[in-house]
């Protein structure tokens, strides 16, 4: 059964700092893995989906890769903003059953 | 235009009482999901449809009962409402690229 963990559980860093989040997952025979945003209150923002067959994924200053044999996926975020708090939740797809996600990583961004 | 709308947005109820969170997309996708956000944050799926068949239950007790009136809607029924039922309700749906497409949330608190 697939299991998504993700380290640093919560993150606090000034502006302007580059940072990685880290997510790791038990079983690497996955579909996909995507990489979601959630503001307090809100619902989900997909960022970046990354295919088994892909290796990494860019959408502006964010940056995710994929190495399915160590089972682990990290989140790039460049030149940090304030507007970036939020919580980060990576999530593994094994083919046709649906997303299981990390707890997630809490990011607050100190102007 | 909102991808995937759920209604309402807040529902506060008694122990005891039936009420329905209605679920819409407009992405033309054939999958559509549950998924359970506990006081931990915590993201779990509950139900999976595809083309209005279900083809996920993840051990949710019968008292919920998912209904897809067609590929577009999936409503989630539940009965006989408890305490530990409230959570914050997500929707999504996703198509053939895979990117999962998130509501935003029901939150459910039962008193």
């Amino acid at each position: 059964k697939q299991e998504v963990t993700q380290i640093p559980a919560a993150l606090s860093v000034p502006e302007g700092e580059n940072l990685v989040l880290n997510c790791s997952f038990t079983d690497s025979a996955i579909y996909n893995l995507q990489w979601f945003r959630q503001d307090p209150g809100k619902g989900l923002t997909s960022l970046l989906l990354i295919q088994s067959s892909q290796r990494e994924q860019t959408s502006g200053r964010l940056n995710a890769s994929l190495d399915k044999s160590s089972g682990r996926s990290t989140l790039y975020i460049a030149a940090s903003q304030p507007g970036d708090s939020a919580t980060y939740l990576c999530a593994a797809a094994s083919g046709n059953t649906p997303l299981v996600f990390g707890k997630g990583t809490r990011l607050s961004v100190i102007a | 235009d909102t991808a995937v709308s759920q209604t309402p947005k807040y529902l506060v109820t008694q122990m005891g009482n039936d009420k329905s969170i209605k679920c819409e997309q407009n992405l033309g996708h054939d999958t559509m999901y549950w998924y359970k956000q506990d006081s931990k944050k915590f993201l779990k799926i509950m139900f999976s449809y595809n083309n209005k068949e279900l083809i996920i239950n993840e051990t949710v007790p019968n008292r919920f009962s998912p209904k897809s009136p067609d590929k577009a809607h999936l409503n989630l029924h539940i009965n006989s409402l408890e305490l530990g039922d409230s959570a914050v309700y997500f929707c999504a749906s996703s198509g053939a690229g895979g990117t999962e497409h998130f509501g935003p949330g029901t939150r459910l608190t039962v008193t």
